[in-house]
């Protein structure tokens, strides 16, 4: 039980910005939310993780809603080299991640 | 670079045999993780080392045995496997694993196994 809700698959246009959504609408009060993508052949690349508080770094934006039931990844200029399965991950303290099936993002020309 | 490294890449081997799966970080990290994926499947934790003493085996089979020496490698021995066995199997590092702690996992590329 992953305990996220993500589409399976989204289309994006190089340079524009991609937004994946994540619903975690019975996430817990001490639990963050972290992204990691996987790129075809590679492991898991961790991207960005937050409590409540939207944050940024230089990768990506992760825009938590203010009652926390869900959260957008954005990626601001996408570029084919950003063609990967994101998984949206809950999780507590003690680091103990359960991946789901994650959203194919396939950025195109 | 993630800054932990798996070798071998690929890694074929009989139901008879017996390997091992090395892993190495590079980060200062305390925690150590094993994770299966098999193909349309997600990833599965397997194992998990907190300052060298497990601290998680997820019910996983005798024919794997992981070892943690030292809080930087972490190996998992595979003997008499079976072919659904076949999978990535990766590894991961963390800063800890300990009750309040939030830090991120980084993964190595995994290994690829085949079983014949």
């Amino acid at each position: 039980d992953a305990k996220t809700t993500q589409p399976t698959s989204m289309d994006c246009a190089e340079g524009r910005a991609a937004n994946l959504p994540c619903n975690h609408s019975t996430i817990s009060g001490n639990e963050y939310v972290y992204w990691y993508r996987q790129i075809h052949s590679q492991g898991p690349q961790y991207i960005i993780h937050g409590l409540k508080n939207n944050e940024t770094n230089e990768m990506a934006s992760l825009i938590i809603t203010e009652d926390r039931k869900s959260s957008t990844l954005i990626l601001p200029h996408a570029t084919l080299r950003d063609t990967a399965v994101y998984y949206c991950i809950r999780a507590g303290g003690g680091n103990k991640l359960t991946f789901g099936t994650g959203t194919q993002l396939k950025v195109e020309l | 670079e993630t800054g932990v490294t798996q070798t071998p890449r690929h890694l074929v081997m009989g139901m008879t045999n017996k390997k091992s799966l090395k892993c190495e970080q590079h980060l200062g990290h305390n925690a150590m993780y094993w994770y299966k994926q098999s193909a349309k499947k997600p990833l599965e934790l397997m194992f998990v080392y907190n300052f060298k003493e497990q601290t998680e085996n997820n019910s996983v089979p005798s024919r794997f045995s992981p070892e943690c020496p030292n809080s930087s490698h972490l190996f998992l021995h595979l003997h008499t496997l079976q072919p659904e066995d076949s999978a990535l199997y990766l590894c991961a590092s963390s800063q800890d694993n300990t009750k309040f702690s939030n830090q991120p996992q980084h993964f190595g590329d995994g290994t690829r196994l085949s079983i014949l």
